[in-house]
């Protein structure tokens, strides 16, 4: 199974800041990464696919970036909303995996 | 609105069976793969079950492999999961997600999620 380990597990920020979450894989798994994002009591919300692809809608001060191993999240000008807890997940091969989450606060 | 509904999450005792549904509006369902994933409470995300556009494929979580059952019925829109031998460890918020194939199986709608909790 592809492991997935996100860094750091928490942080604090200022809504503009410029927030960087990354993604490790324990093996190669191409660009097959997914990030979601995830509100208290809500369901996910998917962000991105493909390392870098933004879902319809999804604003793009959101970024991605990465292949093979080494993936990052970048939220630019963090706005209030952005306020949530973010999962990357492998796609590459099953069973899926998703990280342990990253939670944005102030 | 294109949406993916949850239902048939309960309490349910330790050894027990429960099937979850989940109803799409909004689009065709046998356009897509579909899968199952669970979070415990206070906890991350845990993908369960995969089900591919027509039902010839499926895949299973080593936890829940010979325990549930992903099935789907295109003609109702339906997303089904056949749980048995419940334990504690699968007490958690059962989500369904609607996934496209494109390197992978690749998920861009989540439903709102069924409550199951296993305790006697």
């Amino acid at each position: 199974d592809i492991q997935m380990t996100q860094s750091p597990s928490s942080l604090s920020a200022s809504v503009g800041d410029r927030v960087t979450i990354t993604c490790r894989a324990s093996q190669d798994c191409s660009n097959s990464l997914a990030w979601f994002q995830q509100k208290p009591g809500k369901a996910p919300k998917s962000l991105i696919y493909a390392a870098s692809t933004l879902q319809n809608g999804v604003p793009s001060r959101f970024s991605g970036r990465g292949s093979g191993t080494d993936f990052t999240l970048t939220i630019s000008n963090l706005q209030p909303e952005d306020y949530a807890t973010y999962y990357c997940q492998q796609y590459y091969s099953f069973p899926v995996t998703f990280g342990g989450g990253t939670r944005v606060d102030i | 609105e294109v949406q993916l509904v949850e239902s048939g999450g309960r309490l349910v005792q330790p050894g027990g069976s429960l099937r979850l549904s989940c109803a799409a509006s909004g689009f065709t369902l046998r356009s897509y793969d579909m899968i199952w994933v669970r979070q415990a409470p206070g906890k991350g995300l845990e993908w369960t079950s995969y089900i591919s556009r027509f039902g010839d494929t499926v895949y299973y979580a080593d936890s829940v492999e010979g325990r549930f059952t992903i099935s789907r019925d295109n003609a109702r829109n339906s997303l089904y999961l056949q749980m048995s031998g419940l334990g504690a460890g699968d007490s958690a918020i059962y989500y369904c997600a609607r996934a496209f194939s494109s390197g992978g199986v690749v998920v861009d709608l989540w439903g709102q999620g069924t409550l199951v909790t296993v305790s006697s």
